[in-house]
């Protein structure tokens, strides 16, 4: 497709469960964002991969969440033992290369509610 | 810490009018700024980049300006449409190794009556 693309657009899991949400970047996009929204706020930064390796993952906020990106497109991002304070909007976005200023494209987002 | 504030969490004008939102950053030194418009339930699309070294930016209707000194952007809309509305944000980057890590603001809902 000619956007970023994420899978599934709404999940509904239970305080417990493993989740993984998926992002197909813009081909030819080398550089691969996570981001994730709250209700009434901007986007936060979670971790970027520059080809297959992740470049930074400071934003990720403890060691249940975890981000792969095997072959430099395609990336899951895997929350484990899921709460209900990761309920928000993971919004995945991708750029052409990291390291030179520029818009990011971003996708519709995959809506997470933890029950 | 670093903190971004969008000034207004709502802006209600008059179909026609222009618009102006504020961003204002502190604990920060921005190597660029950007501006994207997000509608209820999509993902954020990019409006306007300016510089650390540049002080406006227009495309079409809109304008962006950066003062470096007051850390401050102003972001304006000219001859607003109803189709203007729509949640805005502003967004920082230090630039360097990590050009596409922003920091967004809260962002600033805009409503534009006909």
């Amino acid at each position: 497709g000619a956007g970023v693309s994420q899978t599934p657009s709404n999940k509904v899991t239970e305080k417990g469960k493993y989740v993984e949400l998926r992002c197909d970047p813009i081909s030819g996009h080398t550089a691969l964002y996570w981001y994730r929204q709250s209700l009434g706020q901007g986007p936060e930064f979670l971790i970027y991969f520059q080809g297959t390796g992740a470049a930074d993952d400071s934003g990720l906020p403890n060691d249940r969440f975890f981000a792969v990106r095997p072959e430099g497109s395609v990336s899951t991002l895997k929350i484990q033992r899921t709460e209900r304070g990761d309920s928000a909007v993971y919004l995945c976005a991708s750029s052409l290369q990291h390291y030179t200023a520029g818009e990011l494209f971003f996708g519709e987002g995959s809506r997470l509610t933890v029950l | 810490s670093q903190k971004i504030e969008q000034n207004s969490e709502a802006l209600n004008i008059q179909e026609g009018k222009t618009a102006t939102l504020t961003c204002n950053y502190t604990n920060y030194s921005p190597a660029y700024l950007q501006w994207y418009r997000q509608d209820p339930g999509r993902g954020p699309v990019f409006l306007l980049l300016i510089r650390e070294n540049e002080k406006e930016k227009r495309k079409e209707r809109l304008k962006v300006t950066f003062d470096t000194t007051l850390k401050q952007s102003l972001f304006h809309i000219t001859a607003s449409q109803p189709a203007d509305s729509a949640t805005y944000l502003c967004a920082l980057s230090a630039g360097g190794t990590s050009y596409g890590k922003l920091t967004f603001g809260q962002g600033t809902i805009l409503t534009v009556h006909p």
